[in-house]
């Protein structure tokens, strides 16, 4: 199946700081999506991207599909922003989603 | 519009017992899916539904069973619970299993195997 890996595991950033989420993954894909699972456990979706760049205010998203990556950009952190952010991928059956370990940011004042 | 609901949130249960994690949506949606997140792992894919009365397995499907008799509703049976199968159990759809589709995950359903 398709793997797919995350970086960084860990992220400690101040409050306002930009920071950058990769996700590459090991063969074609059409499906991507990013979920972001806040401190109480519940699963957000951020971006379905299978191709190209999306933005949703602070938040954006590039997928370089020809390279198996995809970037989170974060930018002017917020302390709500804490929590794990997940890319999750799918090939054949779109929606059989392979995820990633997650990327765990906290974001402190 | 509730999205997708699960229930219970919590659940202890002894070795062996039985029973049934419930999920419903009230979208429409097509495509039904059950994952399980252990500590410091992304989620784990279960069993999945592309329709009514259509069902396959997920990555891990070992020792659970499901059905899919409605659109609506997507419950996961676990036969005779065990330790390694305390974990966090999403419940997720969306319109088909074909591409483009955003995936909605319930809140989640925490069950503990003593």
């Amino acid at each position: 199946g398709i793997q797919v890996e995350q970086s960084p595991p860990d992220l400690i950033l101040q409050e306002g700081a930009n920071s950058t989420l990769r996700c590459n993954f090991s063969d074609s894909v059409n499906n991507l999506q990013w979920f972001h699972q806040n401190p109480w456990g519940q699963l957000i979706n951020l971006f379905y991207i299978p191709s190209g760049t999306k933005q949703n205010g602070r938040l954006s998203a590039t997928t370089v599909a020809t390279e198996r990556y995809s970037l989170l950009y974060i930018s002017s952190s917020q302390t709500t922003d804490s929590g794990v952010y997940f890319c999750a991928v799918a090939g054949g059956t779109a929606s059989k989603l392979t995820f990633g370990t997650g990327t765990r940011l906290q974001v402190t004042l | 519009n509730a999205g997708v609901t699960q229930t219970p949130k919590f659940q202890v249960l002894k070795t062996g017992q039985s029973m049934t994690l419930q999920c419903a949506q009230d979208m429409n949606h097509e495509y039904m899916s059950w994952y399980r997140q252990d500590p410091g792992m992304g989620l784990r894919l279960i069993h999945y539904s592309v329709g009514a009365g259509i069902t396959d397995q997920g990555e891990v499907p070992n020792g659970y069973n499901v059905s899919r008799s409605t659109t609506e509703d997507f419950p996961l049976r676990l036969l005779s619970a065990a330790p390694s199968q305390t974990s966090v159990y999403f419940c997720a759809s969306s319109w088909s299993s074909s591409g483009g589709n955003t995936i909605y995950f319930g809140e989640g359903s925490w069950l503990t195997v003593v």
